[in-house]
């Protein structure tokens, strides 16, 4: 059974801090790898999506990176503004095109 | 960009009665939508998978009776809480997996938040 975990469950950084969430996966036979933002009360925001054959993908001050074989994946921002400050998921497909969530990083960035 | 609209955002019901929320495709057809249900501060669990012109499939320990699916067309699927109860209070999002080119990924809708009293 697909595991999913983000580490740290919750994370607190001044304004201007490049920053690491983490994301790993017990399975590896999967799909693809996205990570979501959720602001509270909200949906879901797409920010990346990384197919299984991909290594990494880039958008704006964000990046994400897969390593299929060791089961993880990292979210990396650039230069934290207060507006970055949400639950970030991660989530993998597996073979029945059904997402696996992690439990989610809090991230607050302090003005 | 794909985008799914869920309707509505927010809605109080009695103890008793049933409630529709509405999942749409705007730009998109959805040959499968999901439904998810969100606790405070959890993840989101997967309740069911929505297939178009077909029953849904429900994941275990989730009521069929009690979370109606209904997937009529390619961009709409619609989720009935029955006789909902004050434990079904909870945030519920839908998504639509996208099978275009340029995006095999999953699109969510903004969520609905049911609170029964």
């Amino acid at each position: 059974k697909q595991e999913v975990t983000q580490i740290p469950a919750a994370l607190s950084v001044p304004e201007g801090e490049n920053l690491v969430l983490n994301c790993s996966f017990t399975d590896s036979a999967i799909y693809n790898l996205q990570w979501f933002r959720q602001d509270p009360g909200k949906g879901l925001t797409s920010l990346l999506l990384i197919q299984s054959s991909q290594r990494e993908q880039t958008s704006g001050r964000l990046n994400a990176s897969l390593d299929k074989s060791s089961g993880r994946s990292t979210l990396y921002i650039a230069a934290s503004q207060p507006g970055d400050s949400a639950t970030y998921l991660c989530a993998v497909m597996d073979s029945s095109y059904k997402l696996i969530f992690g439990s989610g990083t809090r991230l607050l960035v302090r003005p | 960009g794909a985008v799914v609209s869920q309707h509505p955002s927010r809605v109080i019901c009695k103890s008793g009665t049933s409630v529709k929320i509405e999942c749409r495709s705007l730009d998109f057809q959805a040959t499968t939508m999901f439904w998810y249900r969100q606790f405070p501060k959890q993840s989101l669990m997967l309740m069911a998978t929505s297939n178009e012109g077909s029953k849904a499939t429900y994941e275990q320990g989730v009521e069929k009776d009690k979370f109606l699916i209904n997937h009529a067309s390619l961009t709409l699927s619609t989720l009935t809480v029955t006789s909902a109860h004050p434990e079904d209070s909870s945030f519920y999002i839908c998504s639509a997996l996208n099978r275009g080119p340029a995006n095999y990924g999953y699109t969510f809708g903004s969520g609905t938040r049911l609170t029964v009293v």
